[in-house]
């Protein structure tokens, strides 16, 4: 079982829609990145968060340290938000090193 | 500023031959990390160096390893490649001795890796 988990797998939505993708972790993580990446490979940081909430544009990524869980919410979706979204937890009980969720593929339709 | 640079872009390589890989990162960032993607596995973090020094490391066999040199570019060797190797081969760079838990990390576009 992979230690980091994410869903859904895929999503498809309309322009327009709120959309909502979720990582769950197994071990204590002391960081988490969400991450997107475009055909073509290439990978842009979204968020690192901590704690909290944070809020970049129409972008917006949670994390709640006790569950082991964070969501990063799109709203008002575009067509240019369709990539593929991964999270990545920090964990030095893990080693100190970054383990990846397997993704969420993303497509908003117009 | 330039962003990180990775060379080459693609490379094909021979089952039993080794390879070796450069990231450049930006300019000032002293923390560089690796990553491993493929279909089946998804990302995978190789290592992490900072100031020349490995700091932390993936779980990948001793046939990866890499360096970083006194102005922050680094390398990753992989020895007698096998066919599970290929992959693409991203490096990112960080702007604080917070490395990996750093606000940010910048990607390079990676280094397309084919081993037949």
């Amino acid at each position: 079982k992979n230690e980091v988990e994410q869903s859904p797998q895929n999503l498809t939505a309309q322009e327009g829609e709120f959309i909502t993708i979720n990582c769950s972790y197994s071990v204590g993580i002391s960081a988490l990145h969400w991450l997107q990446q475009h055909p073509g490979g290439g990978i842009v940081s979204l968020f690192m968060l901590s704690s909290g909430k944070k809020k970049h544009g129409r972008l917006i990524a949670t994390i709640n340290i006790q569950e082991k869980h964070s969501s990063l919410h799109i709203t008002a979706s575009h067509p240019r938000d369709s990539a593929v979204y991964i999270c990545a937890a920090y964990s030095k009980a893990a080693g100190n090193k970054l383990t990846f969720g397997g993704g969420t593929r993303v497509l908003v339709k117009p | 500023k330039a962003g990180v640079t990775q060379t080459p872009r693609y490379l094909i390589k021979t089952r039993g031959q080794q390879v070796t890989l450069s990231c450049s990162p930006i300019s000032g960032h002293r923390s560089v990390s690796w990553y491993q993607q493929t279909p089946g596995q998804g990302l995978q973090f190789l290592f992490e160096y900072f100031s020349e020094t490995q700091r932390n490391k993936g779980n990948f066999p001793g046939r990866f390893s890499g360096r970083q040199f006194s102005n922050s570019r680094s390398e990753m060797n992989v020895s007698t490649l096998e066919l599970g190797d290929s992959a693409l081969y991203l490096c990112a760079s960080s702007s604080s001795d917070r490395g990996l838990t750093n606000e940010k990390l910048f990607f390079g576009s990676g280094t397309q890796l084919s081993v037949l």
